[in-house]
């Protein structure tokens, strides 16, 4: 099945550096890649998705890149704030229902003031 | 905006109880889903339905089962709640093919 590998475990940056988190897949097959946020005492939350047929994808100063031959894809934050502070999670998916969402064991991000 | 629901943020239960843990949505979303998250592993999926009455097995289902007899809601019951069931659960829900909505998750601690 899918596995999902996520670096670095922890990260920490000083505000306004830009932040790096990188996923490998194995299964060339999983087609839509999202990134979660989650905060402290809540549930994840979608910040920024892609599917496989794009190589790039920019929100604000969230961005996510694919690369489909090497099987790996990252999510950029650029100009960090302190509430950027969380747990990042990747996910890789190819089915119709979404129940083959394998999650990354996610990256805890500190943005230091 | 999606609103997903859990019937508690925290819940102590003994070990041998019956546990119940409640999601509802308001999206009119077609698939549900149950993980449970815990430190270096992730999200596992438990569960998923994708439609009433139906359901389907994820990757860790043992000591697990599921109830879905309206839309909105999807119900994770442990028979027998044993203390390796200690865990963040997590309920969300999707439209066909597309983003999860997560809830705002249970915290269970069995003893």
């Amino acid at each position: 099945g899918e596995n999902v590998e996520q670096h670095p475990s922890t990260l920490s940056v000083q505000e306004g550096d830009s932040a790096v988190i990188k996923c490998t897949y194995s299964d060339s097959a999983s087609n839509y890649f999202p990134w979660y946020k989650q905060e402290l005492g809540k549930g994840p939350q979608l910040i920024i998705d892609i599917r496989s047929n794009v190589g790039e994808k920019k929100d604000q100063r969230i961005a996510v890149t694919l690369n489909k031959t090497a099987k790996h894809f990252s999510l950029h934050i650029t100009e960090t704030q302190p509430e950027d502070s969380a747990v990042y999670f990747c996910a890789a998916s190819k089915g119709n229902y979404g129940q083959n969402f394998v999650f990354g064991p996610g990256t805890r991000l500190s943005v230091l003031p | 905006d999606v609103k997903v629901t859990q019937s508690s943020r925290y819940l102590v239960k003994r070990t041998g109880e019956k546990v119940f843990l409640e999601c509802v949505q308001d999206m009119d979303h077609e698939n549900m889903f149950w993980y449970r998250q815990d430190p270096g592993l992730g999200l596992r999926l438990i569960y998923f339905s994708y439609d009433v009455k139906m359901k389907e097995k994820g990757d860790i289902p043992e000591g697990y089962s599921v109830s879905r007899e309206k839309k909105e809601r999807f119900s994770l019951i442990l028979e027998s709640a044993s203390t390796n069931q200690t865990s963040m659960y997590l309920c969300a829900s999707s439209w066909q093919g597309s983003k999860q909505y997560f809830g705002p998750g249970t915290r269970l601690t069995v003893t």
